[in-house]
């Protein structure tokens, strides 16, 4: 079974310039969740996704990120224009639904760096 | 708010020593707790969970974690370490909600 995987693996923009990340989380997981890490800080969530639909979008910065999940597979997240706080390790995490105190599966992650 | 902590960012231990890394958590509630490891250029890989039951639960790679309600901790245990259990191990709780709340993690160096 392919594991939770993410493009690219690394980017490097510059202050104002558009990237997106793409996300293509287990088959059959319902449950896709972006979440990122700030060098040497905890891992934060972003948002979290039940099939096409945001079901949490509470840990979004702010409105320079727009995510999405086309028709419930795979997710991208763009950040438009990117500013120099943004660059971190941004992680996608699926899993299944209704399978009760569940772990989720993490991709390698986008290592993002605005310059 | 509910947090989880991980006090120390490294822990350095000799093979075949004991290891244990920490970890608290500040909730009211009865969480859900989780490890996770990180090796380099890989993405989170779980370890163990802990629901409800047994206080001590066992999980992937000789990996053990003990709850402690009264502490509110969930330490991370091996009783002997390997050189390539260096990584960076990552505490997380999941509280009422879906998404997971991490402590910012401690690197684990074991020397040979």
């Amino acid at each position: 079974e392919a594991g939770v995987t993410q493009f690219p693996s690394h980017s490097v923009i510059e202050k104002g310039q558009t990237v997106t990340l793409r996300c293509d989380p287990i088959s059959g997981h319902d449950n896709l969740y972006w979440y990122r890490r700030v060098m040497g800080k905890e891992i934060k969530f972003l948002l979290h996704f039940v099939k096409e639909s945001k079901q949490d979008e509470s840990g979004m910065p702010n409105n320079r990120f727009l995510a999405e999940r086309t028709g419930g597979t795979y997710s991208t997240l763009k950040v438009q224009p990117a500013e120099l706080e943004d660059s971190g390790v941004y992680f996608c995490a699926s899993s299944q639904l209704w399978t009760g105190p569940y772990e989720q599966y993490f991709g390698p992650g986008t290592r993002l760096t605005v310059t | 708010a509910q947090s989880v902590a991980q006090p120390e960012d490294q822990v350095n231990v000799a093979e075949g020593n004991p290891l244990t890394v920490k970890c608290t958590y500040s909730v009211s509630g009865n969480p859900y707790l989780f490890w996770y490891v990180q090796y380099p250029n890989r993405g989170l890989q779980f370890l163990l969970k802990y629901i409800t039951g047994d206080n001590l639960v066992k999980g992937s790679y000789g990996f053990e974690a003990e709850f402690n309600k009264s502490q509110t901790s969930f330490h991370l245990k091996k009783p002997s370490a390997l050189v390539s259990d260096s990584a960076l191990y990552f505490c997380a709780a999941r509280f009422a909600g879906t998404a997971l709340i991490f402590g910012k993690g401690t690197t684990l160096s074991v020397s040979s």
